[in-house]
């Protein structure tokens, strides 16, 4: 099955340094990127949409100018959180989805743990 | 707006069956994702439905009823290994943008 890979699994940072999150889908061109944050025991929340080429989509309430997103290649999506506080710690996660082929399942990265101290 | 609502634990023995119901209100919707999640560790794909009816995969069954806003994912000859959290997630459009419930925790014992 497709592979999404994430980089770093885990990063401890300092209270207003910045962080980045790669996202990168091995063995298929990942037209579509989302990315999610997850707090403990608590689901899933979509963050943005990201499309190749273009810029993300971002949901209600988040931030665009602290979690900026670039996603330049088929293959790659990054997550840069800017002037990261301890409340931004969470785990971060991406999904990959290729429409061209039609497919409709996304794959999900392994997550990175932020904790910023 | 969107709302998703699933129950919070269910607790089954070795070899049964569990059904998790989920519930759904979304402003848009092209089918239902069903992913199981393990502590500290991504989601995998279970199922999906985008028509009505039962899909059936091995050992786990994924049923959607798109008038009522209500699916279910049906697991049979439960393994220890099936605890986990299993995730109710609509996709809200045809980008694939997906709303996930909170999740159901199934605990499975001996």
């Amino acid at each position: 099955g497709a592979v999404v890979s994430q980089h770093p699994s885990w990063v401890i940072c300092k209270s207003g340094t910045s962080v980045k999150i790669e996202c990168r889908s091995l063995d298929f061109q990942a037209t579509t990127m989302f990315w999610y944050r997850q707090f403990p025991k608590q689901s899933l929340m979509l963050m943005a949409t990201s499309n190749e080429g273009s810029k993300a989509t971002y949901e209600q309430g988040v931030e665009k100018d602290k979690f900026l997103i670039n996603h330049a290649s088929l293959t790659l999506s990054t997550l840069t959180v800017t002037s990261a506080h301890p409340e931004d710690s969470s785990f971060y996660i991406c999904s990959a989805r290729d429409i061209r082929q039609g497919a409709v399942e996304q794959y999900f990265g392994p997550g990175t743990r932020l904790t910023v101290t | 707006g969107q709302n998703i609502d699933q129950p919070t634990e269910m607790t089954a023995t070795e070899g049964a069956i569990v059904q998790i119901n989920c519930t759904y209100q979304t402003s848009g919707f092209n089918g239902l994702f069903w992913y199981q999640q393990h502590a500290g560790e991504a989601p995998t794909f279970l199922s999906y439905n985008v028509l009505d009816g039962l899909e059936e995969k091995g050992r786990f069954s994924s049923f959607l009823s798109r008038s009522k806003g209500y699916s279910y994912l049906l697991l049979k000859e439960l393994q220890m290994k099936d605890s986990a959290s299993y995730l109710c997630a609509p996709a809200a459009d045809s980008w694939g943008k997906l709303q996930f419930g909170a999740g159901t925790q199934v605990v499975v014992t001996p």
